[in-house]
C-alpha cells in the first residue's frame, strides 16, 4: 500500500514553454501532499505544501507565480512549471500523506520523482 | 523544524549490521523523527519513525536515545541493494544525509 505515482517519469522542453507533473496517491486519499526539487548531489529541498481543496503553502524564495500547484482531489496534485527556463532543470519529487493512514499524518510517501531538462 | 546532523558517508561489509547515527538536539518534545532512503534517480523511500520508545518493521531498527537527542537507525544485515542515502529528518526539512555503501 501507500503508493504515489508521477508523470511523466522524465521531459525535456523548450526555454519558455510550461510543464505540468502530476502526482497521484494511488491507493490512498492524500489531504496533503509535498513538492520538493533536487539538484545534483544535492539534498531534497521543500518547494511548497498542498492540501486539498485549499491553496498551497509556498516555501520562502519558490515564486509561487511560476511554480503553480493545484490539489483539486485527494487524489491528484499537479506541479506546472510555467515559462520554464534552464535553471528549472531538476528532479521534481512529490510525497502525499493521510490522516486516515493508521501511520502518523506526517508519514511522507514519494512519488519516483520527474526528471525536468530545459534547454 | 528540527534540524538533523549525519556523518556523510558510511561503508558497511555486506551481511553485516549498519549502524547509521542521526543527531537532532533541537527536535521538539512531540516532534517525531522519520527515516527514509533515496537510492539513485529514485523517490525517497520511508524506512520507520519514532518519538521516545525504540521501534522495528520489516526493514530496521530505529533506537531513540532517552533524553531524545540522538537516533540510530540499523539495518541488521545489510545487502548491496541497502546502498543509498539516508535521510534522518524531524518533519520537513532534509539534510544531506548520510551515503551508506554496502560492499561484498
Amino acid at each position: 500500500g501507500a503508493v504515489v505515482s508521477q508523470h511523466p517519469s522524465r521531459v525535456i522542453c523548450k526555454s519558455g514553454t510550461s510543464v505540468k507533473i502530476e502526482c497521484r496517491s494511488l491507493d490512498f486519499q492524500a489531504t496533503t501532499m509535498f513538492w520538493y526539487r533536487q539538484f545534483p548531489k544535492q539534498s531534497l529541498m521543500l518547494m511548497a505544501t498542498s492540501n486539498e481543496g485549499s491553496k498551497a503553502t509556498y516555501e520562502q524564495g519558490v515564486e509561487k507565480d511560476k511554480f503553480l500547484i493545484n490539489h483539486a482531489s485527494l487524489t491528484l496534485s499537479t506541479l506546472t512549471v510555467t515559462s520554464a527556463h534552464p535553471e528549472d532543470s531538476s528532479f521534481y519529487i512529490c510525497s502525499a500523506s493521510s490522516p486516515l493512514d493508521h501511520q502518523l499524518p506526517e508519514t511522507q510517501y514519494f512519488g519516483p520523482g520527474t526528471r525536468l531538462l530545459v534547454l | 523544524d528540527a534540524k538533523t546532523t549525519q556523518p556523510t558517508s558510511m561503508d558497511c561489509a555486506e551481511g553485516r549490521a549498519a549502524n547509521l547515527p542521526c543527531n537532532h538536539s533541537t527536535i521538539s518534545g512531540n516532534e517525531y523523527v522519520y527515516w527514509y532512503r533515496q537510492i539513485h534517480s529514485q523517490g525517497p523511500q520511508y524506512i520507520i519513525h519514532g518519538l521516545k520508545n525504540n521501534e522495528t518493521n520489516e526493514m530496521a531498527s530505529l533506537i531513540i536515545t532517552e533524553d531524545r537527542k540522538s537516533s540510530t537507525l540499523i539495518l541488521p544485515h545489510a545487502t548491496l541493494r541497502d546502498t543509498a542515502v539516508y535521510y534522518c529528518i524531524g518533519k520537513l526539512v532534509f539534510g544531506a544525509g548520510t551515503i551508506l555503501r554496502v560492499k561484498s
